[in-house]
């Protein structure tokens, strides 16, 4: 089973400001990662697949970058709507798995 | 409107059944590979199960295997989770997932929670 590790678990930013998520995993996924947003009592939202590509709908400050074991999301310009939990999800092989999550807190 | 319904979650007792239900409705459910995950309460997300668009493949976590059962009715439009044999560290929120592309999960139910205690 390929392991997801999320860093840092939580990451405190003021509104506005930049945020930087990274993924690692434990063996070469390629590019097929794929992150979703988590709000409180709420589903999982889709944001990127492929590493690097949006979702429908998901704004351009949101982008993925990496391959191979090492990934980062990027959120430009923070807006209140993005304090979320982050998790990061390799699709690469079975039995797919998710890193334990980033919580980006409002500083 | 595309929307994933799940039902069929409650409270049931070590060694218990329960029959997860995923209504989907606003797109071509015939077409789709469709997925359960699960999420312990403040905990993170876990894959536990997928089902082709026929039916005829399906795959399961380790820790489920054998105990649940995936399933799908096309004419109802709908997914199936048969847990069986459940255990308090079943108790989670399972959710269906609509998989877009290769196992990429891009429409979520709102999820249905289960949980084992005496």
């Amino acid at each position: 089973e390929i392991v997801m590790t999320q860093s840092p678990a939580t990451l405190s930013v003021s509104p506005g400001e930049g945020a930087t998520l990274s993924c690692w995993a434990s063996q070469s996924v390629s590019s097929n990662l794929a992150w979703y947003q988590q709000k409180p009592g709420q589903a999982p939202r889709f944001l990127i697949f492929g590493a690097s590509t949006r979702a429908t709908g998901i704004p351009a400050r949101f982008s993925g970058s990496g391959s191979g074991t090492e990934f980062t999301l990027t959120i430009s310009s923070l807006q209140s709507e993005d304090f979320a939990v982050y998790y990061c999800q390799q699709y690469n092989s079975w039995p797919f798995t998710f890193g334990q999550g980033t919580k980006l807190e409002i500083k | 409107e595309v929307q994933l319904v799940e039902s069929g979650g409650g409270l049931v007792q070590p060694g218990g059944s329960l029959r997860l239900s995923c209504a989907a409705s606003g797109f071509p459910f015939r077409d789709y590979w469709m997925h359960w995950v699960r999420q312990a309460p403040g905990k993170g997300l876990v894959w536990v199960s997928r089902i082709s668009p026929d039916g005829s493949s399906t795959s399961y976590a380790d820790s489920v295997k054998g105990r649940f059962t995936v399933s799908r009715d096309t004419a109802k439009n709908t997914a199936y989770l048969q847990i069986t044999t459940l255990r308090a560290e079943d108790t989670a929120v399972y959710y269906c997932a609509r998989d877009l592309t290769g196992n990429v999960l891009d429409l979520w139910g709102q999820g249905t929670l289960v949980t084992v205690s005496s």
